[in-house]
């Protein structure tokens, strides 16, 4: 069974920065990979599918890397509505989320 | 614009039937499938069921057949998603998804959610 491993738990960040936020699959996804956000007491969205393109509507300071095994979630210039929760999820063999980050401006 | 609008909270007692809905608009009903994503505080995100309205095709997160029952009324847009005898650790926040892929084959992500139920069981 893959297991979804994201780092770190949390990250603190400096508005106008950039967070770098890690998923990392126990077994080859290909590119079989998205990210969502889920802000408090909302429920998540899509951001990022296929490891690295944008859903619609998503500014372009959101970017997704990856294959494999090892992904990247890159949120530069973070803003203030950015403080949330992101989550990965994998989907090569039925869906599969990771535990997720929790991003906090400072 | 693709809305999956939910029913409301429910508080119910260990052994009672539940079902909570979920209204589709903004796309055709039986051209996608749709389903269900629990999240739980403790286990994450995970996902329970999904259904293609348009042959009323199922698949079911193996943790979860036979606990749960996902439906679709197509004349009504609606999906639904029942419970024949709830226990305490059916507790949990309740999204209804639009699985986008190759869903029949378990390669879906998801890209429109509901607003979510809260069902908790006491």
């Amino acid at each position: 069974e893959i297991v979804m491993t994201q780092s770190p738990a949390t990250l603190s960040v400096s508005p106008g920065g950039r967070a770098t936020l890690f998923c990392r699959a126990s077994q080859s996804i290909s590119r079989n990979l998205a990210w969502y956000q889920q802000r408090p007491g909302q429920p998540p969205r899509l951001l990022i599918y296929w490891a690295s393109r944008r859903a619609a509507g998503v500014p372009d300071r959101f970017s997704g890397s990856g294959s494999g095994t090892a992904f990247t979630l890159t949120i530069s210039n973070l803003q203030s509505e950015d403080s949330a929760v992101y989550f990965c999820q994998q989907y090569n063999n039925w869906p599969l989320f990771g535990g997720g980050t929790k991003v906090e401006i400072k | 614009e693709v809305q999956l609008v939910q029913s409301g909270a429910e508080r119910k007692k260990p052994g009672e039937s539940l079902r909570i809905s979920c209204k589709a608009s903004g796309y055709t009903f039986t051209k996608y499938w749709i389903g269900w994503v629990r999240q739980k505080p403790e286990k994450g995100l995970e996902w329970l069921a999904i259904m293609y309205p348009g042959d009323s095709e199922t698949r079911y997160n193996p943790s979860f057949r036979g606990q749960v029952t996902i439906a679709a009324d197509t004349s009504l847009t609606t999906a639904y998603l029942h419970w024949s005898d709830l226990e305490a650790s059916d507790t949990a926040m309740y999204y209804c998804v639009r699985p986008t892929g190759i869903a029949g084959e378990g390669t879906y992500y998801f890209d429109s959610w509901g607003q979510g139920t809260l069902i908790t069981v006491s």
